[in-house]
């Protein structure tokens, strides 16, 4: 147990579907991050928040949308997928966004196929 | 930027055997951190090591800056090792963590 949930854990969607995924941190942190894990690729970042705000987004295409209402929750919500999107979607959270070695605790994952 | 290899890619070890993975970088950096990846998804940080040695348990981990690159040692391997192991750096102007490609650890009873 990380202090960092997920849900769902496991989604099927079709190209046309719209969906979300959940994420919540109970460590207090104020730094969260989406990743997308591809099969034999390195994780790739996808979005960072700080303090609720944006400050980072890694030419993620439109069809994926985050939104922070808060320092504790993070959403991803996905429409009109491709069947590339497939994938382990992981977030993360750090005390802070700094320089210095933050280390990120990360959530189990959702492992997303789009059919 | 920033890369970082890490081999072998893949090692299948008897219980009980040791081993050591292996993380190169190509820059200097402010950052560096060990995850380990269960069979299930879950991304476990072990060490923030950007220099020197550290130790916890079985696990221990050692990074030469100026040679730019750290090992990850596991002794006594159970079969709860088994995963993937990944090295990520970070720089010092920014605050984004590198990965590489991860080792992918099977340890056999």
């Amino acid at each position: 147990e990380t202090g960092v949930t997920q849900t769902p854990r496991h989604l099927v969607m079709g190209m046309t579907n719209k969906k979300s995924l959940k994420c919540e941190q109970h460590l207090g942190h104020n730094a969260m991050y989406w990743y997308k894990q591809s099969a034999k690729k390195p994780l790739e970042l996808m979005f960072v928040y700080n303090f609720k705000e944006q400050t980072e987004n890694n030419s993620v295409p439109s069809r994926f949308s985050p939104e922070c209402p808060n320092s504790s929750h993070l959403f991803l919500h996905l429409h009109t997928l491709q069947p590339e999107d497939s994938a382990l979607y992981l977030c993360a959270s750090s005390q802070n966004l700094g320089t210095g070695g933050e280390t990120q605790y990360f959530g189990p994952g959702t492992r997303l196929l789009v059919l | 930027g920033i890369q970082v290899e890490q081999s072998p890619p893949d090692l299948i070890l008897q219980e009980g055997a040791n081993s050591t993975l292996r993380c190169n970088f190509s820059d200097s950096v402010n950052n560096l951190q060990w995850f380990h990846q269960n069979p299930w998804g879950q991304l476990i940080n072990l060490f923030y090591i950007p220099s020197g040695t550290k130790q916890n348990g079985r696990l221990s981990a050692t990074t030469v800056a100026t040679e730019r690159y750290s090992l990850l040692y596991i002794s006594s391997s159970q079969t709860t090792d088994s995963g993937v192991y990944f090295c990520a750096v970070g720089e010092d102007s920014n605050y984004q963590l590198i990965w590489g490609a991860g080792t992918k650890l099977i340890i056999k009873p």
